[in-house]
């Protein structure tokens, strides 16, 4: 079966500090990858997804970057974090397009990491 | 682009059946999916519609009208651990992207 690991789970950085979080999926091959951001109560943003190795799509321009150096693994990064990056970003995985065309639907997202600028 | 709007809270008993709305504008359409999460907790699947008509999992069924941009959530038989919040999400010209609504949040009362 698959899975999907994100890590770290929750983290507080200062202003300024590099960010760098991690997600790995298991039990599958050549999957799209997505990192998404959640604001306290509010929905999901998506920031970046990936159909392969080292084709990352940015949806919102900003201070974060993404990497995708193995087919099953996703790096979220930030040389300096700001205070709005603060949020709950999530990793999620889906079959790609070429798969059952319902696959992209379903989305297994990782547990989260929640990250405090202060 | 696309854009999702749902009602941002919906309140129940428990034993009721509840539905929660959601209308969307898309440049192509790939499919209407459903999600729920718990506080804290990370997005979890529940059901997904391509095609006109509803959908059944359990006390769960989703319906979609493409005509009228329009599906909605059914959950029946409601327990308190329904409550969540649920975000609706469609597949649009991004073809490979999900955008979400911005969620409802369901509580369940005894």
């Amino acid at each position: 079966s698959q899975t999907i690991h994100q890590w770290p789970a929750t983290l507080v950085q200062p202003v300024g500090s590099p960010l760098s979080l991690e997600c790995t999926v298991e039990g599958t091959s050549n999957p799209n990858l997505y990192w998404y951001r959640q604001a306290a109560g509010r929905g999901l943003q998506l920031l970046f997804y990936s159909v392969g190795i080292g084709q990352i799509s940015s949806e919102v321009p900003q201070n974060l970057s993404a990497s995708r150096p193995q087919d099953r693994q996703f790096i979220l990064s930030s040389k300096k974090l700001l205070l709005s990056d603060s949020g709950f970003y999530l990793c999620a995985w889906s079959t790609s397009y070429g798969s059952p065309a319902a696959g992209a639907n379903v989305l297994t997202f990782g547990a989260g990491s929640r990250l405090t600028v202060l | 682009g696309q854009s999702l709007e749902q009602p941002s809270e919906v309140t129940a008993v428990e034993g009721a059946i509840v539905q929660i709305n959601c209308t969307y504008q898309t440049s192509g359409f790939y499919g209407l999916s459903w999600y729920q999460q718990h506080d804290g907790g990370a997005p979890t699947f529940l059901s997904y519609n391509a095609l006109d008509g509803l959908e059944e999992t359990g006390r769960f069924s989703s319906f979609l009208s493409r005509s009228d941009s329009y599906g909605y959530l059914l959950l029946q038989e409601l327990q308190m651990k329904d409550s969540a919040s649920y975000f609706c999400a469609v597949r649009g010209s991004g073809y490979s992207t999900l955008t979400f609504g911005k969620g409802t949040m369901l509580l369940v009362s005894p």
